[in-house]
This record gives structure tokens, C-alpha cells and sequence, in this order.
């Protein structure tokens, strides 16, 4: 089974300073993997997706992530933190057209 | 259309009562999905349609659970008999089976269930 394993379940950062969010994920087949971003009392909302071409994917806000297979990672970075970007961060993988399942997140801190 | 609808936003029962939730997709999509997020974890798949077919349920769809689409439209999911463990944000989200790969999923704004 597919499955994806966030590393850290909370990131503390400046603002300014690099933000760097770690997701592995577990597959016998290369899959297709999503970042997304959750504000307190909402829904989640798409930052970028991986399904084909090109390994690094940029998305909204700043993002981007690089798919690395032989590492079976897929990190999210931006290089200068805002304080809008606090918020939760789910890495989520596809295994198959069907469904997606979620990494158990994490809750990231922009300290003035 | 203004995304993904889901009502209500809150919902307090008493352990035993029956609730029902209601996701209303994004009117050109064909797939709609139901998760359940407790706190402090990522959303849990519970169980996907297309069109009006529910195509896969999860394990964690007991069977309190029940989830319909009778029109291919919008959709139901009823818990019986709740439980304190089902204390969760229910989220609906949609996608196109034509161009997920470019939108991916759009969540909606979740339910959040609180069974006292």
C-alpha cells in the first residue's frame, strides 16, 4: 500500500528565513504527489502537484517541491517565510485515479 | 459556481443521534470524495463516487456510515448511532475524471461534528 510519511509534525521558522517541509512517500510504481495547505476552520486548498515531466513543480505563494525518486522524497520549500504562511501543510500521495491519501501533516510557525 | 459547498459548517449531537451532512460539488465534476480529519492528522479517505456510483469505501466506513449521490450531483453522508469517537471535520471535495491531473481535488470548507 501506498502511504506518505511527513517528518516533523511542527517546523518553526523566522520570517525571511527558508522554509523546508520533508515528505517521503512509499511506492512500487511512481505516483502522483500533491502539497496542500490548511488554514485554521477551512478546507484544504491545492499548493502544487506532481504527475508528469518535469520534478520540480512550482505552485502558489511561492512554493515549489522537487520529486526525487531515488530518494522517494518530495520536500516542499520556499525560500523567504511570510507571515501569512503559517498554516498546516499536507503531503498527500495517488495511488491509483481513485483516491488520495494524506500524510499526518505539519503545522507550520513564522515568528516575527 | 463558488467551489465546493458543505452544510452545515458545525454540528453538536448527543451521543446516539443519527446526523447527515451535505456536500454539494463543483457543478462540471463527476467525482466526489468524503475524509474524515481528527485533530492533528491528515484527512483519512472514507469512500468516492462517480457520478452516482459510490465506487470505493473505506474500512473506516462502518456500517453506521452511509453515503449516497442519488443524481450524480450532490451528496448525503449519514452517521447512526454516533459515537464520541466520530468527533471529526468531515471534508467533501470533487474533481473532474478529465482533468484531475491538472485541478486536483477541491476541497470544501468541512463539517465539523462534535458528538457530546
Amino acid at each position: 500500500a501506498q502511504s506518505v510519511t511527513q517528518l516533523g509534525s511542527h517546523v518553526s521558522v523566522s520570517e525571511g528565513a527558508l522554509v523546508l517541509l520533508r515528505c517521503n512517500y512509499s511506492s512500487s510504481v511512481p505516483p502522483y504527489l500533491f502539497w496542500y495547505v490548511q488554514y485554521p476552520n477551512q478546507g484544504l486548498q491545492l499548493l502544487l502537484k506532481y504527475t508528469t515531466g518535469a520534478t520540480l513543480v512550482k505552485g502558489i505563494n511561492g512554493f515549489e517541491a522537487e520529486f526525487k525518486k531515488s530518494e522517494t522524497s518530495f520536500h516542499l520549500t520556499k525560500p523567504s517565510a511570510h507571515m501569512s504562511d503559517a498554516a498546516e501543510y499536507f503531503c498527500a500521495v495517488m495511488p491509483n485515479n481513485n483516491d488520495m491519501r494524506f500524510g499526518a501533516g505539519t503545522r507550520l510557525t513564522v515568528k516575527p | 459556481d463558488t467551489g465546493v459547498s458543505q452544510n452545515p459548517r458545525h454540528k453538536i449531537t448527543k451521543r446516539g443521534q443519527n446526523v447527515t451532512f451535505r456536500c454539494d460539488p463543483i457543478s462540471e465534476h463527476n467525482r466526489l470524495y468524503w475524509y474524515r480529519q481528527t485533530l492533528g492528522q491528515g484527512p483519512e479517505f472514507l469512500t468516492y463516487f462517480q457520478n452516482e456510483a459510490q465506487l470505493e469505501k473505506s474500512r473506516l466506513l462502518s456500517d453506521r456510515f452511509s453515503a449516497e449521490r442519488p443524481k450524480g450531483s450532490f451528496s448525503t453522508l449519514e452517521i447512526q448511532r454516533t459515537e464520541q469517537g466520530d468527533s471529526a471535520m468531515y471534508l467533501c471535495a470533487s474533481s473532474s475524471s478529465g482533468d484531475w491531473q491538472i485541478y486536483g481535488y477541491t476541497f470544501g470548507s468541512g463539517t465539523r461534528l462534535t458528538v457530546v
